[in-house]
Protein backbone atom coordinates (compact mmCIF):
# COMPACT_ATOMS: atom_id res chain seq x y z
CA UNK A 1 0.00 0.00 0.00
CA UNK A 2 1.21 3.40 -0.91
CA UNK A 3 1.94 5.66 1.78
CA UNK A 4 1.85 9.06 2.30
CA UNK A 5 2.94 10.63 6.13
CA UNK A 6 2.60 14.46 6.98
CA UNK A 7 5.01 15.62 9.95
CA UNK A 8 2.33 17.45 11.74
CA UNK A 9 -1.60 16.52 12.42
CA UNK A 10 -1.79 20.12 13.80
CA UNK A 11 -0.24 22.44 14.09
CA UNK A 12 -0.12 26.20 15.62
CA UNK A 13 1.93 29.15 14.86
CA UNK A 14 2.57 32.68 15.22
CA UNK A 15 2.07 35.59 12.66
CA UNK A 16 5.40 36.15 10.60
CA UNK A 17 6.76 32.83 11.79
CA UNK A 18 8.42 30.70 9.21
CA UNK A 19 6.94 27.02 8.73
CA UNK A 20 8.24 24.32 7.53
CA UNK A 21 5.00 21.23 6.66
CA UNK A 22 6.85 17.88 5.59
CA UNK A 23 5.75 15.43 3.35
CA UNK A 24 6.99 12.06 2.96
CA UNK A 25 6.03 9.14 0.47
CA UNK A 26 7.31 5.45 0.64
CA UNK A 27 6.24 4.22 -3.16
CA UNK A 28 9.31 5.78 -5.35
CA UNK A 29 6.33 8.15 -7.31
CA UNK A 30 7.58 10.58 -9.22
CA UNK A 31 5.03 13.45 -8.74
CA UNK A 32 3.65 15.55 -5.38
CA UNK A 33 1.48 17.91 -4.81
CA UNK A 34 0.88 20.05 -2.01
CA UNK A 35 -3.10 21.66 -1.60
CA UNK A 36 -4.89 23.48 1.14
CA UNK A 37 -8.59 22.66 1.41
CA UNK A 38 -10.93 25.28 3.02
CA UNK A 39 -15.11 24.83 3.45
CA UNK A 40 -16.83 25.57 0.43
CA UNK A 41 -13.86 25.90 -1.73
CA UNK A 42 -12.38 22.24 -2.43
CA UNK A 43 -8.96 21.04 -2.50
CA UNK A 44 -7.18 23.91 -4.25
CA UNK A 45 -3.27 23.13 -6.10
CA UNK A 46 -0.11 24.91 -4.27
CA UNK A 47 2.57 23.82 -6.24
CA UNK A 48 3.92 20.72 -7.44
CA UNK A 49 6.84 18.68 -8.24
CA UNK A 50 7.90 16.22 -10.97
CA UNK A 51 11.05 15.66 -10.02
CA UNK A 52 14.04 16.15 -7.28
CA UNK A 53 14.74 19.48 -7.43
CA UNK A 54 11.80 20.66 -9.90
CA UNK A 55 8.86 22.51 -8.85
CA UNK A 56 5.82 23.89 -10.37
CA UNK A 57 3.19 26.71 -9.39
CA UNK A 58 -0.39 26.03 -8.70
CA UNK A 59 -3.25 27.79 -8.87
CA UNK A 60 -2.30 29.63 -5.40
CA UNK A 61 1.11 29.42 -5.16
CA UNK A 62 1.54 33.36 -3.46
CA UNK A 63 2.92 33.03 -0.14
CA UNK A 64 4.13 29.81 -0.55
CA UNK A 65 7.33 28.35 -1.64
CA UNK A 66 8.13 24.22 -1.95
CA UNK A 67 11.46 22.23 -1.82
CA UNK A 68 11.97 18.52 -3.18
CA UNK A 69 15.99 17.41 -2.71
CA UNK A 70 14.88 13.30 -2.37
CA UNK A 71 12.33 12.08 -4.55
CA UNK A 72 10.70 10.95 -1.60
CA UNK A 73 10.62 14.36 0.22
CA UNK A 74 8.32 17.28 -0.64
CA UNK A 75 8.59 20.18 2.03
CA UNK A 76 5.92 23.26 1.86
CA UNK A 77 7.08 26.43 3.37
CA UNK A 78 5.41 29.46 4.70
CA UNK A 79 8.37 32.34 4.62
CA UNK A 80 6.40 34.55 7.09
CA UNK A 81 2.70 33.18 7.98
CA UNK A 82 -0.38 34.83 7.81
CA UNK A 83 -3.98 34.38 9.59
CA UNK A 84 -5.41 34.14 5.94
CA UNK A 85 -3.09 31.17 5.67
CA UNK A 86 -4.71 28.98 8.05
CA UNK A 87 -6.22 25.58 7.03
CA UNK A 88 -6.55 22.65 6.57
CA UNK A 89 -3.13 21.27 3.77
CA UNK A 90 -2.88 17.67 1.90
CA UNK A 91 0.25 16.62 0.38
CA UNK A 92 -0.39 13.69 -2.62
CA UNK A 93 1.77 11.75 -4.52
CA UNK A 94 1.34 10.24 -7.69
CA UNK A 95 3.13 7.65 -9.93
CA UNK A 96 4.08 9.54 -13.49
CA UNK A 97 1.71 7.86 -15.70
CA UNK A 98 -0.88 9.41 -17.34
CA UNK A 99 -4.37 7.80 -15.51
CA UNK A 100 -3.06 7.57 -12.68
CA UNK A 101 -4.54 8.35 -9.17
CA UNK A 102 -2.87 10.31 -6.31
CA UNK A 103 -2.95 9.32 -3.15
CA UNK A 104 -2.92 11.58 -0.20
CA UNK A 105 -1.80 12.07 3.54
CA UNK A 106 -3.62 12.49 6.49
CA UNK A 107 -3.48 16.00 6.35
CA UNK A 108 -1.85 18.70 8.77
CA UNK A 109 -4.64 21.34 10.30
CA UNK A 110 -2.34 24.92 10.56
CA UNK A 111 -3.93 27.95 12.94
CA UNK A 112 -1.75 30.92 12.31
CA UNK A 113 -2.44 33.37 15.51
CA UNK B 1 -8.29 26.86 -11.99
CA UNK B 2 -10.44 24.80 -13.12
CA UNK B 3 -14.18 24.86 -11.81
CA UNK B 4 -15.59 21.60 -10.80
CA UNK B 5 -19.04 22.42 -9.69
CA UNK B 6 -20.81 19.28 -7.42
CA UNK B 7 -23.91 18.91 -5.82
CA UNK B 8 -25.33 18.52 -3.67
CA UNK B 9 -23.29 20.91 -1.07
CA UNK B 10 -24.71 18.61 2.05
CA UNK B 11 -27.12 15.86 2.23
CA UNK B 12 -28.81 14.70 5.69
CA UNK B 13 -30.51 11.36 4.76
CA UNK B 14 -31.89 8.38 6.79
CA UNK B 15 -29.77 5.56 7.14
CA UNK B 16 -30.85 2.93 4.23
CA UNK B 17 -31.39 5.50 1.94
CA UNK B 18 -30.03 5.71 -1.26
CA UNK B 19 -27.56 8.93 -2.49
CA UNK B 20 -26.70 10.52 -5.51
CA UNK B 21 -24.17 13.28 -6.11
CA UNK B 22 -22.60 14.56 -9.26
CA UNK B 23 -19.79 16.52 -10.83
CA UNK B 24 -19.94 19.09 -13.62
CA UNK B 25 -17.27 21.01 -15.69
CA UNK B 26 -17.16 23.43 -18.81
CA UNK B 27 -14.35 21.58 -19.93
CA UNK B 28 -14.00 17.81 -21.44
CA UNK B 29 -11.82 15.84 -18.81
CA UNK B 30 -10.00 12.03 -19.44
CA UNK B 31 -10.18 11.02 -15.96
CA UNK B 32 -12.56 11.26 -13.23
CA UNK B 33 -11.80 10.42 -9.49
CA UNK B 34 -13.99 10.13 -6.80
CA UNK B 35 -12.56 10.08 -3.33
CA UNK B 36 -14.02 9.98 0.64
CA UNK B 37 -12.52 12.14 3.05
CA UNK B 38 -13.39 11.23 6.54
CA UNK B 39 -13.17 13.88 9.43
CA UNK B 40 -9.24 14.51 10.42
CA UNK B 41 -8.19 12.44 7.32
CA UNK B 42 -7.04 12.55 3.97
CA UNK B 43 -8.80 11.74 0.91
CA UNK B 44 -8.97 8.19 0.03
CA UNK B 45 -9.21 6.81 -3.50
CA UNK B 46 -12.99 5.51 -4.05
CA UNK B 47 -13.55 4.89 -7.95
CA UNK B 48 -11.29 5.68 -10.89
CA UNK B 49 -13.16 6.40 -14.35
CA UNK B 50 -11.01 6.87 -17.53
CA UNK B 51 -13.58 6.00 -20.59
CA UNK B 52 -16.52 8.27 -21.06
CA UNK B 53 -19.88 6.07 -20.62
CA UNK B 54 -17.67 3.94 -18.20
CA UNK B 55 -19.97 2.60 -15.25
CA UNK B 56 -17.79 1.47 -12.26
CA UNK B 57 -18.97 -0.33 -8.77
CA UNK B 58 -16.91 -0.72 -5.48
CA UNK B 59 -19.16 -2.48 -3.47
CA UNK B 60 -22.70 -0.30 -2.46
CA UNK B 61 -20.83 2.77 -4.95
CA UNK B 62 -21.22 2.82 -8.35
CA UNK B 63 -20.08 5.99 -10.94
CA UNK B 64 -20.00 7.07 -14.03
CA UNK B 65 -18.41 8.73 -16.43
CA UNK B 66 -20.66 11.16 -18.19
CA UNK B 67 -20.82 10.39 -22.10
CA UNK B 68 -20.15 14.13 -22.60
CA UNK B 69 -16.88 14.48 -20.67
CA UNK B 70 -17.74 17.00 -18.70
CA UNK B 71 -19.61 14.88 -16.07
CA UNK B 72 -19.37 12.73 -13.27
CA UNK B 73 -22.05 10.67 -11.12
CA UNK B 74 -21.63 9.17 -8.05
CA UNK B 75 -24.62 6.76 -6.19
CA UNK B 76 -24.44 5.24 -3.27
CA UNK B 77 -27.31 2.33 -2.43
CA UNK B 78 -28.63 1.42 0.87
CA UNK B 79 -26.18 4.28 3.09
CA UNK B 80 -24.72 3.01 6.73
CA UNK B 81 -23.53 5.41 9.07
CA UNK B 82 -19.74 4.81 8.08
CA UNK B 83 -20.52 5.95 4.75
CA UNK B 84 -20.40 9.82 6.91
CA UNK B 85 -18.01 11.97 5.31
CA UNK B 86 -17.04 14.38 2.31
CA UNK B 87 -17.10 13.22 -0.92
CA UNK B 88 -14.65 14.96 -3.20
CA UNK B 89 -14.88 14.45 -7.41
CA UNK B 90 -11.60 14.97 -9.02
CA UNK B 91 -10.96 15.75 -13.20
CA UNK B 92 -7.93 15.77 -15.44
CA UNK B 93 -8.15 17.70 -18.96
CA UNK B 94 -6.77 16.19 -21.89
CA UNK B 95 -3.48 17.50 -22.99
CA UNK B 96 -2.22 18.32 -19.57
CA UNK B 97 0.41 16.66 -17.02
CA UNK B 98 -1.05 15.11 -14.37
CA UNK B 99 -2.70 17.76 -12.42
CA UNK B 100 -6.14 16.80 -11.04
CA UNK B 101 -8.62 19.68 -10.27
CA UNK B 102 -11.33 19.01 -7.34
CA UNK B 103 -15.01 19.61 -6.81
CA UNK B 104 -16.07 21.58 -3.42
CA UNK B 105 -17.09 17.96 -1.62
CA UNK B 106 -20.37 16.96 -0.80
CA UNK B 107 -20.82 16.33 3.07
CA UNK B 108 -22.91 13.35 3.66
CA UNK B 109 -24.59 12.66 7.14
CA UNK B 110 -26.41 9.37 8.03
CA UNK B 111 -28.68 9.97 10.45
CA UNK B 112 -29.44 5.63 12.21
Amino acid sequence: DVKVTQSSRYLVKRTGEKVFLECVQDMDHENMFWYRQDPGLGLRLIYFSYDVKMKEKGDIPEGYSVSREKKERFSLILESASTNQTSMYLCASQENLPYNEQFFGPGTRLTVL
Amino acid sequence: GQQLNQSPQSMFIQEGEDVSMNCTSSSIFNTWLWYKQEPGEGPVLLIALYKAGELTSNGRLTAQFGITRKDSFLNISASIPSDVGIYFCAGQLRHTGNQFYFGTGTSLTVIP
